[in-house]
């Protein structure tokens, strides 16, 4: 049974640039939420995906933006990066919003901004 | 703004003593609690997930308690072992489902 995966590991982007983070959930979840974590501090809350729909947004800027995929997967996208932005990135997946809700995470992706 | 508040940052125990930390949450919209292991170089990892007020759960050494009138929830580890530790994570889901993350208790187990 393959658990939440995340590509790529790590990622080195200059300021300005755009990056993509893939995620793909445990088998049988259809829910997707992305976290930020910068050194020191909790999960923050980017948004949360199901149904090939954002449902939820933290407090983000547009810059941060997503996608689900028919089979579930999801993208993570970052425009006009920021040295701000450099953090590890974290995917969960899920069963439905309406449940407890126990998040299984991915390993993360470590973003460095220059 | 919904603030999730651990206490302490960081905690050394020595291997066989009993510890516990704390989870401060807000008392109004309450769905669910969650505490979360997360040891280095790993992927955070769910130890329980509490709903009922006055609820306990266990999983082996540890245990947690949830209060959900007053907004805090124990987490306790009997007996610490080095392989307890851990930054242990504490999150408030609320009756939105937005699941809102305290900062974390690292917690090193000295042998």
């Amino acid at each position: 049974d393959a658990g939440v995966t995340q590509s790529p590991t790590h990622l080195i982007k200059t300021r300005g640039q755009q990056v993509t983070l893939r995620c793909s959930p445990k088998s049988g979840h259809d829910t997707v939420s992305w976290y930020q974590q910068a050194l020191g501090q909790g999960p923050q809350f980017i948004f949360q995906y199901y149904e090939e729909e954002e449902r939820q947004r933290g407090n983000f800027p547009d810059r941060f933006s997503g996608h689900q995929f028919p089979n579930y997967s999801s993208e993570l996208n970052v425009n006009a990066l920021l040295l701000g932005d450099s953090a590890l990135y974290l995917c969960a997946s899920s069963l439905p919003p309406g449940g407890p809700g126990e998040q299984y995470f991915g390993p993360g992706t470590r973003l460095t901004v220059t | 703004i919904l603030n999730v508040e651990q206490s302490p940052q960081s905690l050394h125990v020595q291997e066989g003593d009993s510890t516990n930390f704390t989870c401060s949450f807000p008392s109004s919209n309450f769905y669910a609690l969650h505490w979360y292991r997360w040891e280095t170089a790993k992927s955070p990892e769910a130890l329980f997930v509490m709903t009922l007020n006055g609820d306990e759960k266990k999983k082996g050494r540890i245990s947690a308690t949830l209060n959900t009138k007053e907004g805090y929830s124990y987490l306790y580890i009997k007996g610490s072992q080095p392989e307890d530790s851990a930054t242990y994570l504490c999150a408030f889901l609320d009756s939105n489902y937005q699941l809102i993350w305290g900062a974390g208790t690292k917690l090193i187990i000295k042998p």
